[in-house]
């Protein structure tokens, strides 16, 4: 089955600074990977998403890129500002029906601290 | 924006009682899921379901779990003989009718275990 690992675990930044989140996954047939951001005792809340048929995207200070090949993916968050503390997941899935229904393997979680 | 519902917040039973916990999907959306995350965990993915029936599900979900969505609204996850290793946050998920589009949480129902 599907593999994610998530580095670092945690990441502190000053506020204005870049912070940068990496995941690898194993199985080559996920075509789906979305970024959720938890905020302590909330819901998982979808950030931003990529599939596989496209390498970069951006949503004003998120992006992410993926590299099919090495089957790595990143989050990028340009100028942190402190309410963007939170666990950051990642996480991998392929497309519904066939074998697999949309089921997402999540990375472990990153804590992400922005000092002021 | 619609949301997911999950009812109850909180949930505290005694081990090796029955618990249902409760979710009402995006109305328009056709997969539905049940991840858990134990405190401080990842979250973890425990079943799918889709059309009526379940089209994956994890190793955690055994025999013990079941789900079942009982009219056009509600979504349930049942634990027919809980656990201390129960204990966790349950979140309920739904996507709409094509695959690979994003899973909306819901806010999750906290199991307590005793």
């Amino acid at each position: 089955g599907e593999n994610v690992e998530q580095h670092p675990s945690t990441l502190s930044v000053q506020e204005g600074d870049s912070a940068v989140i990496k995941c690898t996954y194993s199985d080559s047939a996920s075509n789906y990977f979305p970024w959720y951001k938890q905020e302590l005792g909330k819901r998982p809340q979808l950030i931003i998403d990529i599939r596989s048929n496209v390498g970069e995207k951006k949503d004003q200070r998120i992006a992410v890129t993926l590299n099919k090949t090495a089957k790595h993916f990143s989050l990028h968050i340009t100028e942190t500002q402190p309410e963007d503390s939170a666990v950051y997941f990642c996480a991998a899935g392929s497309n519904a029906g066939g074998t697999s229904y949309g089921k997402l393997t999540f990375g472990q979680g990153t804590i992400l601290t922005v000092h002021p | 924006e619609p949301e997911v519902t999950q009812t109850p917040s909180h949930q505290v039973t005694q081990m090796g009682q029955e618990v249902i916990l409760r979710c009402v999907p995006i109305s328009n959306h056709l997969y539905f899921y049940w991840y858990r995350q134990i405190l401080g965990q990842k979250v973890e993915f425990l079943v799918s379901f889709y059309n009526n029936e379940i089209s994956e599900k994890s190793e955690i979900f055994d025999d013990q779990f079941s789900v079942e969505r009982p009219d056009g609204s509600n979504f349930t996850l049942k634990i027919r003989s809980t656990k201390l290793e129960d204990s966790a946050m349950y979140f309920c998920a739904s996507s709409a009718r094509e695959g690979n589009q994003p899973q909306h949480f819901g806010d999750g129902t906290r199991l307590s275990i005793l």
